[in-house]
């Protein structure tokens, strides 16, 4: 059971907009920030967007981020068949003096 | 361009002990957080603990009891020791790199390519 909660799976086809959510609670999400990854098969996971809403150098500005109290959300635009991948949350838990991560989602783009 | 490179035995013996290092290039070790962070086959991350190149360390408090990590900053070098290792302990275990300041929490925003241990005998 993670302690960011996560929708396991999300599709869209290609182009649409899908949104993946985190929920989490007053001593990770609320107070802290929260950074989003990207895990594509066989390959190692990476950063996506990190403080909410920041994107690193070289990630399309397809992807955004934000959060609002205790909740976060990824969104991805212009769907594209390379963003098949599993999405994870991840924020600094202050009650537990640790990182805690969402289950991660895994987006299929039909 | 930092890079991040796991070592270590690919399998362990139940009740052994798990020992990898992650060998830090093209930047500095210091002044940074490094962690450790594991995924089980068709499972999700979950994060092991980190340690500053103080030596000062945060650890997962579900499996604070049987971690423990070290770091060389002459060799750029950091280790994570996992002890009583059982079947649940098989996993791809990734090194990366904590951006978070001592009074706010940042990104992993470098990691390593994981390397496979199975616990079996």
């Amino acid at each position: 059971q993670s302690v960011l909660t996560q929708p396991p799976s999300a599709s869209g086809t290609p182009g649409q907009r899908v949104t993946i959510s985190c929920s989490g609670g007053s001593s990770n999400v609320g107070p802290n920030n929260v950074h989003w990854y990207q895990h594509l098969p066989g390959a190692a996971p990476a950063l996506l967007i990190y403080r909410n809403n920041e994107r690193p150098s070289g990630v399309a500005d397809r992807f955004s981020g934000s959060k609002s109290g205790t909740s976060a959300s990824l969104a991805i635009s212009g769907l594209r068949s390379e963003d098949e991948a599993d999405y994870y949350c991840a924020a600094w838990d202050d009650r537990l003096s640790g990182w805690v991560f969402g289950g991660g989602t895994k987006l299929t783009v039909l | 361009q930092v890079q991040l490179q796991e070592s270590g035995p690919g399998l362990v013996q139940p009740s052994e002990t798990l020992s990898l290092t992650c060998t830090v290039s093209g930047d500095s070790i210091r002044s940074f957080f490094w962690t450790w962070i594991r995924q089980p086959a068709g499972g999700g991350l979950e994060w092991i603990g980190r340690i500053y190149t103080s030596g000062t360390t945060n650890y997962n408090p579900s499996l604070k009891s049987r971690v423990s990590m070290s770091i060389d900053v002459s060799k750029r070098e950091f280790s994570l020791t996992l002890t009583s290792v059982t079947a649940a302990d098989t996993a791809m275990y990734y090194c990366a790199r904590d951006s978070s300041g001592w009074t706010f929490s940042d990104a992993f925003d470098i990691w390593g390519q994981g390397t496979q241990v199975t616990v079996s005998s």
